[in-house]
């Protein structure tokens, strides 16, 4: 059981350059989102689904580009990378709509960018 | 706002001192407060989930409660395999947005 599944591990860009951010989940959950962790401001929500079709921003939106066209994907699109992107990508997923009270988020390992 | 504060910051004991995190909240509505383990470059690990006042949860030397203002994770007799950042969220009523406080890094020495 996979889980929540992020690739790559480690990526440098330079300032300009656009990439995808990729996140496959295998829990058939409705739910995921990306945050950024930087250090001293904890994580913070970008944007998220809650379905195929269904994206909505959250936090921290600007420079980021979503789309969900499948249940188990939701990649994170970089269209002109900045320096202050230069931080730690998480993908998270969960159950949606909640059966009963809330279900916790499942998070994968993270994307490691640093723009230059 | 919604605010989440975790405090300390930064926390070392001896293995077998016990202690306690503290997250403090602020917001319109709470659904339901989370508690993560996150160890060095990885994502953060569940441990529990709160939903009301007086309400508590345990697993191994782990204890969380909570009040109407604030939830602590007490630790008992730690081992060094306790260390890790703990990471707490709150999700509110009126939306799918969780909030993240900033996190405890908690170092246990042997």
């Amino acid at each position: 059981n996979a889980g929540v599944t992020q690739t790559p591990k480690f990526q440098v860009l330079k300032t300009g350059q656009s990439m995808t951010l990729q996140c496959a989940q295998d829990m058939n959950h409705e739910y995921m989102s990306w945050y950024r962790q930087d250090p001293g401001m904890g994580l913070r929500l970008i944007h998220y689904s809650v379905g195929a079709g269904i994206t909505d921003q959250g936090e921290v939106p600007n420079g980021y580009n979503v789309s969900r066209s499948t249940t188990e994907d939701f990649p994170l699109r970089l269209l002109s990378a900045a320096p202050s992107q230069t931080s730690v990508y998480f993908c998270a997923s969960r159950t949606y709509p909640d059966s009963s009270y809330n279900s916790p988020l499942h998070f994968g390992n993270g994307t490691r960018l640093t723009v230059t | 706002e919604d605010q989440v504060t975790q405090s300390p910051e930064a926390l070392r004991l001896q293995e077998g001192e016990s202690s306690s995190l503290n997250c403090s909240y602020t917001v319109s509505g709470l659904r339901g407060l989370f508690w993560y383990r996150q160890d060095p470059g990885k994502g953060p690990e569940f441990l529990f989930t709160l939903y009301s006042a007086g309400e508590e949860k345990e697993k191994e030397r782990l204890k969380a409660t909570l009040t109407k203002k604030e939830s602590f994770l007490h630790i008992t007799a730690p081992k060094p395999e306790d260390s890790a950042t703990y990471l707490c969220a709150v999700q509110t009523n009126t939306g799918n947005q969780f909030y993240f406080g900033t996190g405890t890094s908690l170092t246990v020495i042997p």
